[in-house]
């Protein structure tokens, strides 16, 4: 079946400071990869999202790059802000798994001054 | 500006009442879902509805059943709720053959004691 593994958190990094946060998947069939974010008191939002090998999604800062031979979806930003403190989620969908979104357990990220 | 709204932020139920936890939505999806989300667990899904008056059972239905009459509310029931059911419950939404982004409400928040 489908899975997501995502690094354990919480990552507490200082403003300005580079982030990633490491994600593997398994799958069955031709996965779409995702990653959505929460911040505090609010439900999930898309971030971005790569629907094929070798493609980058990129919202707001944040880049992932689709990798087929690694399996991965790693989440980067150049600069974090105080204001990207949430809870990050990766994410896929796969016609083998009915189509369904097969979340990871969540990475906290938490920026101080 | 869309939205998918749960009718209750914080519920407190004792062990054995019935539960029902509304959701609606305003973008005319088809698809809706029921998750629940845990620390450590991160985002399981509960029950899942294609269509009006359909639905299928997710990862963990036990306990747990749905009811969508119209296509822009799904409800999820507790039958008879337990103590492990305390949990936050979160709605989303989805165009029908659109894999990726689901829209989340903002989560409901149920204590049973």
């Amino acid at each position: 079946g489908n899975s997501v593994t995502q690094m354990e958190g919480p990552v507490t990094l200082s403003e300005e400071a580079f982030l990633t946060i490491n994600c593997t998947y398994t799958a069955t069939g031709y996965p779409s990869l995702f990653w959505y974010v929460q911040y505090p008191g609010e439900g999930l939002q898309l971030l971005l999202k790569a629907t094929k090998a070798d493609d980058k999604g990129s919202n707001k800062g944040f880049e992932a790059t689709y990798r087929k031979e690694t399996t991965s979806f790693h989440l980067e930003k150049g600069s974090v802000q105080v204001s990207d403190s949430a809870v990050y989620f990766c994410a896929l969908t796969s016609t083998g798994g009915g189509n369904k979104l097969t979340f990871g357990t969540g990475t906290q990220l938490k920026v101080e001054l | 500006d869309v939205k998918v709204t749960q009718s209750s932020r914080y519920l407190v139920k004792r062990t054995g009442e019935k539960v029902f936890l509304e959701c609606v939505q305003d973008m005319d999806h088809e698809n809706m879902f029921w998750y629940r989300q845990d620390p450590g667990l991160g985002l399981r899904l509960i029950y899942f509805s294609y269509d009006v008056k359909m639905k299928e059972k997710g990862d963990i239905p036990e306990g747990y059943s749905v009811s969508r009459e119209k296509k822009e509310r799904f409800s999820l029931i507790l039958e008879s709720a337990s103590t492990n059911q305390t949990s936050m419950y979160l709605c989303a939404s989805r165009r029908q053959g659109e894999t990726g982004e689901l829209f989340f409400g903002e989560g409901s928040r149920l204590t049973v004691l």
